[in-house]
């Protein structure tokens, strides 16, 4: 137990669908990271939030839309996906002291969605 | 090429070795963390290292920082399957993004 969920954890959608995935860290952290990881590629940082600000958007396509209603829920909105898509989705909470340096990240256990 | 490498890829050991697995950066360093994870499953954070000659250990497990803040190394002392997975750096390059490695598996034969 990292002190960050996620749900589904699995999910199978088709290219036409809308879907979400939801993420919460019970933590008490301040910033909060979606990251897609593919199989044989590294960890990509897609979007981080900061005190409910998003601060970085990776050039993520449109189809990902992220929403954070507060410091503990993050929700990655999908719609339209590719099956190039298909990947394990993770979430991260950290800790962001002043001037911006971050800590270490916790993760929850990820989604693994497919896309057919 | 990627900012950090690491290596080797994967490795097999037999239970009861040590073994060390690399990370190399292409630029300084301030922040480094190593973390684990199972197959399909999310990461467990293990330790970070933020000066340059850093050692730290957790139960069998210590990584180091070169002086550089260039390269970090974790060993295994005395291998157990419970250390199988995939272990993968990440680093802070005072940026406010963590960037990670590819990842090393390591597979522990009883």
């Amino acid at each position: 137990e990292t002190g960050v969920t996620q749900t589904p954890r699995h999910l199978v959608m088709g290219m036409t669908n809308k879907k979400s995935l939801k993420c919460e860290q019970h933590l008490g952290h301040n910033a909060m990271y979606w990251y897609k990881q593919s199989a044989k590629k590294p960890l990509e940082l897609m979007f981080v939030y900061s005190l409910e600000e998003r601060v970085e958007n990776n050039s993520v396509p449109s189809r990902f839309s992220p929403e954070c209603p507060n410091s503990s829920h993050l929700f990655l909105h999908l719609h339209t996906l590719q099956p190039e898509d298909s990947a394990l989705y993770l979430c991260a909470s950290s800790q962001r002291h002043g001037g911006g340096r971050m800590r270490e990240q916790y993760f929850g256990p990820g989604t693994r969605l497919t896309v057919t | 090429s990627q900012e950090l490498e690491q290596s080797p890829q994967s490795l097999i050991v037999q239970e009861g070795k040590n073994l060390t697995i690399n990370c190399t950066s292409s630029k300084t360093l301030y922040g480094l963390y190593w973390y684990k994870q199972k197959y399909g499953e999310g990461l467990i954070f293990l330790m970070m290292l933020q000066k340059g000659g850093e050692e730290k250990s957790h139960e069998k497990i210590t990584a180091k920082l070169d002086e550089k803040k260039q390269q970090s190394s974790l060993h295994i002392t005395a291998s157990q399957p419970s250390h199988a997975g995939i272990y993968l750096c990440g680093a802070d390059y005072n940026n406010n993004d963590m960037r990670f490695g590819a990842g090393t598996r390591l597979t522990v034969k009883p």
